[in-house]
């Protein structure tokens, strides 16, 4: 199992950040796949999950529209994009997938490397 | 949205020694729902424990997890060097997730 994640990104307050996880080594319909972030020197923030078999969603409350997170299965890649960009959402972003049959009974066993964005005019 | 309070903050222990890290839930959650990492300096954490007390693939047993309701354990029996390093829990409620803050257990 391997996730490989995008680059690093830097971007202005009020903008927005689209990055992508590919995913290999499994059969990428059959996963959940989360984003997790982590700020400089605090601990993890659950973002969002998507169903790569159908593409239903659900999103961290506080992020609730200014995040969407869309899969294509013919490249097994997963994106999420976060618009409105502040200061606080500086982070490293993982994706990570879940081994879940059923959802919530199972964890997050594989990551990727993360994605730092910076955030700063 | 169910709050998870990881205790100590920090843990200063010796190598061979047994560590023990609480995480209590705001309100009840089931075990099938609760797991733990390992997170060090640079890295992307690593799934310890699900399902409250089921070890993931490749995790040594001298780290075990237990509990029920809003109180839950993560035991490592000796530690070894490599064990020093943050420790989260997270759970599961409503088609969201939510992790502790997070446990430091460094070396004395």
């Amino acid at each position: 199992v391997q996730l490989v994640q995008s680059g690093a990104e830097v971007k202005k307050p009020g903008a927005s950040v689209k990055l992508s996880c590919k995913a290999s080594g499994y059969t990428f319909t059959s996963y959940y796949m989360h984003w997790v972030r982590q700020a400089p020197g605090q601990g993890l923030e659950w973002m969002a999950i998507i169903n790569p078999s159908g593409g239903r969603t659900s999103y961290a409350q506080k992020l609730q529209g200014r995040v969407t997170v869309t899969r294509d299965t013919s490249t097994r890649t997963v994106y999420m994009e976060l618009s409105s960009l502040r200061s606080e959402d500086t982070a490293v972003y993982y994706c990570a997938r879940d081994i879940a049959v059923t959802e919530g009974e199972g964890g997050f066993d594989s990551w990727g490397q993360g994605t730092l964005v910076t955030v700063s005019s | 949205e169910i709050v998870l309070t990881q205790s100590p903050g920090t843990l200063s222990l010796s190598p061979g020694e047994r560590a023990t890290l609480s995480c209590r839930a705001s309100q009840s959650v089931s075990g099938k729902y609760l797991s733990w990492y390992q997170q060090k300096p640079g890295q992307a954490p690593r799934l310890l424990i699900f399902g409250a007390s089921s070890r993931a693939a490749d995790i040594p047993d001298r780290f075990s997890g237990s509990g029920s309701g809003t109180d839950f354990t993560l035991t490592i029996s000796r530690l070894e060097p490599e064990d020093f390093a943050v420790y989260y829990c997270q759970q599961y409620g409503s088609s969201r997730w939510t992790f502790g803050q997070g446990t430091k257990v460094e070396i004395k």
